[in-house]
């Protein structure tokens, strides 16, 4: 079955220390994967996207098929970065859609 | 551009009323969603489509019913609204599911 698993639904940090917020996935065909944030009072927004392989607001994530995982990781937090975070699953072949997962909500303490 | 519109913001009905929420966009989207968001669920898919006139279920479509005449306009019908429709309703657009989706601001339902 295809299916996004974000384990943590808290996760607090304080201001200037690592941040990682795990994503694993089940999926039979090739994976592209996603992770989407959601301010206070704003619209949900794509942060990244594997295949880019790109830094956005000092946040990466490496897809590891070898662990089905894409952990979204910044080294040092700041209090801007506290919003939800989705990790989504684009599935592809026949129905094309993205299955999210449960969200993380991330508060980074001053 | 306006990108994602969505009415209403906020809506309250009574348990086998009947509504349409509003989703339109003006970015030639050709693919559109409607997802619902509940605390501890994260967001689920309930319709979408991938081109006026094409429309599919997604993971949670029961008690909802869509139709995509135009590429701008996607609206979600509840047909007899219940107490556990109760949710926020999100529709996304993109030009295809290669591309980045776009979020309208949200409807905040509240079934009574």
């Amino acid at each position: 079955a295809q299916r996004v698993t974000q384990p943590e639904k808290l996760l607090s940090v304080f201001k200037g220390a690592p941040v990682e917020l795990k994503c694993n996935y089940s999926y039979s065909g090739s994976p592209e994967l996603f992770w989407y944030v959601q301010y206070s009072r704003q619209r949900l927004q794509l942060l990244l996207r594997h295949i880019s392989r790109e830094s956005i607001k000092g946040f990466t994530a490496d897809l590891n098929k070898g662990e089905t995982s894409f952990h979204l990781k910044k080294p040092f937090a700041q209090e801007e970065d506290s919003a939800m975070y989705y990790c989504a699953l684009r599935i592809r072949g026949g129905s094309e859609k993205l299955v999210f997962g449960k969200g993380t909500k991330l508060t980074v303490n001053p | 551009n306006a990108g994602v519109t969505q009415t209403p913001k906020f809506q309250v009905l009574k348990t086998g009323q009947s509504m349409t929420l509003q989703c339109a966009q003006d970015m030639n989207h050709e693919y559109m969603s409607w997802y619902r968001q509940d605390p501890g669920m994260g967001l689920r898919l309930i319709h979408y489509s991938v081109g006026a006139g094409i429309t599919d279920q997604g993971e949670v479509p029961n008690g909802y019913n869509v139709s995509r005449s135009t590429t701008e306009d996607f609206p979600l019908r509840l047909l007899s609204a219940a107490p556990s429709q109760t949710s926020v309703y999100f529709c996304a657009s993109s030009y295809s599911i290669f591309n980045e989706q776009f979020f309208g601001p949200g409807t905040r339902l509240t079934v009574l």
